[in-house]
């Protein structure tokens, strides 16, 4: 099945700092990739989509300078939380999909979740 | 706009009780459906999904039918298992786009 990694799983950094989570799709070409931020007891937020080789969309209410994304190749995008806060401390999910390849283009496949704690 | 809207939980229950856990949406168009679960400290995995109404979505002793007519996906297990003590996410997508929208989750325990 389709592979979705997140790098790294866990953590902790001091306010004002930024951290950098990479999302990886292992076995297949992900022309886009999707991130999400979960509050606990709560639901997936979209904050953004996006897509090899181009700028992200970002959700309303999200502010693009503070979430950075990078997806610079069909296997890897990037999210970058810039000078870090302890409101930012989240769980941060991305997910990926493909076109292409009818297996996979309805569906998302999402990464194991990186836990961020800003003291 | 779209929407999903799930039952709240948490839901407990005992080993090899019948669960149900209701999902509703309001979409324009024909959605995708589908439920995810979440084990704790994991992220979301695909459950199962229906294309299209009337279609049934199953795996590992979970299934739920696209009801079009009800704008229902209920999710529903004969007999559960300490082991399936998750979040369980409903979602739509619509055709021709990638964006899903999930539910707020709802918090399977199941005790022994």
């Amino acid at each position: 099945g389709a592979v979705v990694s997140q790098h790294p799983s866990w953590v902790i950094c001091k306010s004002g700092t930024s951290v950098k989570i990479e999302c990886r799709s292992l076995d297949f070409q992900a022309t886009t990739m999707f991130w999400y931020r979960q509050f606990p007891k709560q639901s997936l937020m979209l904050m953004a989509t996006s897509n090899e080789g181009s700028k992200a969309t970002y959700e309303q209410g999200v502010e693009k300078d503070k979430f950075l994304i990078n997806h610079a190749s069909l296997t890897l995008s990037t999210l970058t939380v810039t000078s870090a806060h302890p409101e930012d401390s989240s769980f941060y999910i991305c997910s990926a999909g493909a076109s292409g390849d009818v297996r996979l283009v309805e569906t998302q496949y999402f990464g194991p979740g990186t836990r961020l704690l800003v003291l | 706009g779209n929407s999903v809207t799930q039952m709240e939980g948490p839901v407990t229950l005992s080993e090899e009780a019948f669960l149900t856990i209701n999902c509703t949406y309001t979409a324009t168009g024909y959605p995708s459906l589908f439920w995810y679960v979440q084990y704790p400290g994991e992220g979301l995995q695909l459950l199962l999904k229906a294309t299209k109404a009337d279609d049934k979505g199953s795996n590992k002793g979970f299934e739920a039918t696209y009801r079009k007519e009800t704008t229902s996906f209920h999710l529903e297990k004969g007999s559960v298992q300490v082991s399936d003590s998750a979040v369980y996410f409903c979602a739509l997508k619509n055709t021709g786009f990638q964006k899903l929208v999930f539910g707020t989750g709802t918090r399977l325990l199941v005790s022994p």
